[in-house]
C-alpha cells in the first residue's frame, strides 16, 4: 500500500535555529499538507498545498513557517527560527482529489517527525 | 469555525468487552463528513471509518460502528469484541464538503484495552 515518508522521524534542535522537515508524499497525488500535534493535545491543521502554492493556510502558519516542493517529488516544511513551543509532532498528509467526497478517501498520513526544541 | 469535542479523556474497556466513544461537533454547514482516526503509540495516524453526512444509514468496518445523529451533532464510535490492538488514541474529525479539506480534529479520547 502507497506510503507517505517523512524524515527524520526525530529531530532535536537548538532554539533560534531553522529545521526542514521532509515529507515524501504519494506518488499520483496531488494535494498536500501539514499538521502538528502537540504532546497530548489534539492535532492542528497548519498548511495545505496544491499547483506550487498553498491554498489554505492556518492562525499557526506564521511567517515563521514556509513550505515548498523543490523537486516535484519532496514536500517540505520550513521553520525559520524555533521556538520551544515549536515542540511538537509533525505530520505530512496527501490527497489525490481536491473534494472531500473524493479526497478524503484517499487522504494518507506520513508517521511523522517528532521536533523537540531545546 | 467548526469545533469538534469529545468529552471521555480516557476510557478501558476489558478485551471482548463492547466500548462506545463519544463526539459531539458543531457546525452550520449541511454537507460534510466526518471520521474516526486512531493514533496507537507509534504515533501514525490511522482512518478508522468515515461517514458522509448525506447518508441516513451509519458506517460500519468490520468491528467498528458509528452512531450517527445529524440532528443532535453527535457522532460517536462502538467498538465491538475490544481487542488488546486497539489501545490507542482517538480522535474524531470533521471536514467539510468543499475544496479546501483540512480536517478538523477533537482532543480525543485515550482507550485502553485490558486483558
Amino acid at each position: 500500500e502507497p506510503e507517505v515518508t517523512q524524515t527524520p522521524s526525530h529531530q532535536v534542535t537548538q532554539m533560534g535555529q531553522e529545521v526542514i522537515l521532509r515529507c515524501v508524499p504519494i506518488s499520483n497525488h496531488l494535494y498536500f499538507y501539514w499538521y502538528r500535534q502537540i504532546l497530548g493535545q489534539k492535532v492542528e491543521f497548519l498548511v495545505s498545498f496544491y499547483n506550487n502554492e498553498i491554498s489554505e493556510k492556518s492562525e499557526i502558519f506564521d511567517d515563521q513557517f514556509s513550505v515548498e516542493r523543490p523537486d516535484g517529488s519532496n514536500f517540505s516544511l520550513k521553520i525559520r527560527s524555533t521556538k520551544l513551543e515549536d515542540s511538537a509532532m509533525y505530520f505530512c498528509a496527501s490527497s489525490e482529489a481536491s473534494f472531500a467526497g473524493q479526497g478524503s478517501k484517499g487522504y494518507t498520513f506520513g508517521s511523522g517527525t517528532r521536533l523537540t526544541v531545546v | 469555525a467548526q469545533t469538534v469535542t469529545q468529552s471521555q479523556p480516557e476510557m478501558s474497556v476489558q478485551e471482548a468487552e463492547t466500548v462506545t466513544l463519544s463526539c459531539t461537533y458543531d457546525t452550520s454547514e449541511s454537507n460534510y463528513y466526518l471520521f474516526w482516526y486512531k493514533q496507537p503509540p507509534s504515533r501514525q495516524m490511522i482512518l478508522v471509518i468515515r461517514q458522509e453526512a448525506y447518508k441516513q444509514q451509519n458506517a460500519t468496518e468490520n468491528r467498528f460502528s458509528v452512531n450517527f445523529q445529524k440532528a443532535a451533532k453527535s457522532f460517536s464510535l462502538k467498538i465491538s469484541d475490544s481487542q488488546l490492538g486497539d489501545t490507542a488514541m482517538y480522535f474524531c474529525a470533521f471536514m467539510m464538503d468543499n475544496y479546501g479539506q483540512n480536517f478538523v480534529f477533537g482532543p480525543g479520547t485515550r482507550l485502553s484495552v485490558l486483558p
